[in-house]
């Protein structure tokens, strides 16, 4: 079965700065990778989605990169504000989605 | 348009007791429908999805049960929880015939073993 880790499992940046978190997969046969996140006591909300055919999507301050190649995938946050702390969730596959073990971002004012 | 419905939002349970928990999904039909497991600052475990009405998979054997008696309805249940049943549950559904791969997720149930 497929194997998604991510990192890192906390992050803390200042308001205004970037931040980066990183998948990897196992399952060349994936070809869907959504990022969700989440907020305290709420469930995961889709935030951006990348398919197999795609290197590359932006969303406003969210993007997200994919390299099919070596298995790995990565959400960019720019511009980093308050509301923007929560748990962010990776996964991967298809109809049935294998999810990585989160990281929990936390923007300073 | 489509929403997806868990109750109860919060449960507190003895050790011991039964459980259940519903979900279910309004605008659409033959959802594919999950559910998930989140221990509290862990990520997602999938204990079951279901592709129709009377079809359950089950990812992580353990004392949970599911069923699916109508096609959008999906409940979880267990006769006897456990300490460790405690956690976050989440039910997710995909549109049915494959017409998108984007899972999404309902508020979740808290559940507390006492």
């Amino acid at each position: 079965g497929e194997n998604v880790e991510q990192h890192p499992s906390t992050l803390s940046v200042q308001e205004g700065d970037s931040a980066v978190i990183k998948c990897t997969y196992s399952d060349s046969a994936s070809n869907y990778f959504p990022w969700y996140k989440q907020e305290l006591g709420k469930g995961p909300q889709l935030i951006i989605d990348i398919r197999s055919n795609v290197g590359e999507k932006k969303d406003q301050r969210i993007a997200v990169t994919l390299n099919k190649t070596a298995k790995h995938f990565s959400l960019h946050i720019t511009e980093t504000q308050p509301e923007d702390s929560a748990v962010y969730f990776c996964a991967a596959g298809g109809n049935q989605f294998y999810f990585g073990t989160g990281t929990s971002l936390t923007v300073i004012p | 348009s489509q929403t997806i419905h868990q109750w109860p939002a919060t449960l507190v349970q003895p050790v011991g007791s039964p459980l259940s928990l519903e979900c279910t999904v309004e605008g659409t039909s033959n959802p594919n429908l999950y559910w998930y497991r989140q221990a509290a600052g862990r990520g997602l475990q999938l204990l079951f999805y279901s592709v129709g009405i009377g079809q359950i998979s089950s990812e992580v054997p353990q004392n949970l049960s599911a069923s699916r008696p109508q096609d959008r309805q999906f409940i979880l249940s267990s006769k006897k929880l456990l300490l460790s049943d405690s956690g976050f549950y989440l039910c997710a559904w995909i549109p049915g015939q494959g017409s998108t791969d984007t899972q999404y997720f309902g508020p979740g149930t808290r559940l507390t073993v006492l």
